[in-house]
């Protein structure tokens, strides 16, 4: 199995640029979680879905910002429009069942300048 | 909300000796916890994954121990390597779903 595929790997942007993240998670794998990491606040959950479901958006920033899932083997998180705080490492992780070992993609470096 | 609290920060170790690295949390009513490995620059490699109901979990030279009680818990890894030199991460699952992570402890093993 490939693990958990994102893309792209690193993105550089202006700020007020749509930002489109991509993810596709570990085939059989029903969970999706969208984290983002920065030296600040560490590792911090920002969406969760099962069954292609949202199931908890509590740790979304804004309402700049954005997830869907539309089959269970694609997601996307979407930034609009991104400033500079917004510069870190997104991961998304997949699982069989949301209790389960979670599995991380190599995450993507956002700068946004 | 759980608070994870990983100690030391960072540890420097020559190359053979065991590595003891610490974890705690403040809620004890927990799913499991996963011990991750992190490389710069790169994703979350899962090292180990104790449910509450363990004590412990052995993998290789890697040993975690649980005491759900005191909110604690340990990763060993034995006959350190400059290759395990990396950031060592702690999540605590308080739900069935939503992991909580320390800040990490960055290991160096000194060949």
């Amino acid at each position: 199995d490939a693990g958990v595929i994102q893309s792209p790997r690193h993105e550089v942007t202006e700020m007020g640029q749509e930002v489109t993240l991509r993810c596709k998670p570990i085939s059989g794998h029903n969970s999706l979680f969208w984290y983002r990491q920065t030296m600040m606040r560490g590792l911090e959950l920002l969406i969760y879905f099962n069954n292609n479901v949202p199931i908890d958006d509590s740790g979304m920033p804004e309402d700049r910002f954005s997830a869907k899932m539309p089959n269970a083997s694609f997601s996307t998180l979407k930034i609009q429009p991104s400033e500079p705080r917004d510069s870190a490492v997104y991961f998304c992780a997949s699982s069989t069942g949301p209790a389960n070992e979670q599995f991380f993609g190599p995450g993507t470096r956002l700068t946004v300048l | 909300k759980q608070e994870v609290t990983q100690i030391p920060a960072a540890l420097s170790v020559p190359e053979g000796e065991n590595l003891v690295l610490n974890c705690s949390f403040t809620d004890s009513a927990i799913y499991n916890l996963q011990w991750f490995r992190q490389d710069p620059g790169k994703g979350l490699t899962s090292l180990l994954l104790i449910q509450s109901s363990q004590r412990e979990q052995t993998s290789g030279r890697l040993n975690a121990s649980l005491d759900k009680s005191s909110g604690r818990s340990t990763l060993y890894i034995a006959a350190s390597q400059p290759g395990d030199s990396a950031t060592y991460l702690c999540a605590v699952k308080a739900n069935d779903y939503k992991l909580s992570f320390g800040a990490g402890t960055t290991v160096t093993v000194r060949a």
